[in-house]
């Protein structure tokens, strides 16, 4: 079952503005990871935030999680065309590193 | 690093028929997991291994499908007997614990 449910579903915006994604889960976590899926490959890892951090950052991507609200968002800056691809976020509740992965958010940058 | 490989990347065959779906996780990586993706379902973890010891085949759909792990560089997933509503793309990811790693999947198309 989906732990996570992601908002929206599907985002297009173009290239140089900000994406911003949302993500919402039900139980408690140890961290939250987001990947990202380009058409026809596997996920890949982008970002790592531990249930007692509140923000962090990774060149463009900025992550926040409210483990009150048990929210996070993923903010991509400035978009590029190669950042077109669907992300997941995916909670890892600290027992034998188990994810349960949302069901993510299409994201299509135009030039 | 190679990464983790899958064979094959896609496979077509038709409905009774067994499937073997390969995979060679990373070198070093203690953790297996076996992921299904449909548009229906979103992403489905089937089952993982710790130590190529199975620790949690709760989301194998049914006896028709069985995973082994023979040793720390292989492990199969298999499919017997195939139905029609199997098709979908299953990954492979092998993780040291944290961040997973992603193969780039087999697209099962079952006939």
């Amino acid at each position: 079952s989906q732990q996570g449910e992601e908002d929206p579903q599907a985002l297009s915006i173009q290239e140089g503005e900000n994406a911003t994604m949302n993500c919402s889960y039900k139980t408690s976590i140890n961290n939250l990871q987001w990947y990202r899926q380009n058409s026809g490959r596997g996920l890949v890892h982008l970002i790592l935030i531990r249930s007692n951090e509140r923000e962090k950052h990774s060149g463009r991507l900025r992550v926040t999680l409210d483990t009150s609200k048990k929210s996070s968002s993923l903010l991509i800056t400035a978009s590029r065309a190669a950042d077109t691809a669907s992300y997941f976020c995916a909670t890892d509740p600290g027992t034998a590193s188990k994810l349960t992965f949302g069901t993510g958010t299409r994201l299509q940058v135009t030039l | 690093d190679a990464g983790v490989i899958q064979s094959p990347r896609h496979e077509v065959t038709e409905m009774g028929q067994e499937v073997t779906l390969r995979c060679k996780p990373i070198s070093g990586h203690n953790s297996l997991f076996w992921y299904r993706q449909t548009m229906m379902r979103g992403l489905e973890l089937l089952i993982y291994f710790n130590n190529n010891v199975p620790i949690d085949d709760s989301g194998m759909p049914e006896d028709r499908f069985s995973a082994k792990m023979p040793n720390a560089s292989f492990s199969t997933l298999k499919i017997q007997p195939s139905e029609p509503r199997d098709s979908a793309v299953y990954f492979c990811a092998s993780s040291p614990g944290g961040p997973q790693h992603f193969g780039d999947g087999t697209r099962l198309s079952i006939l």
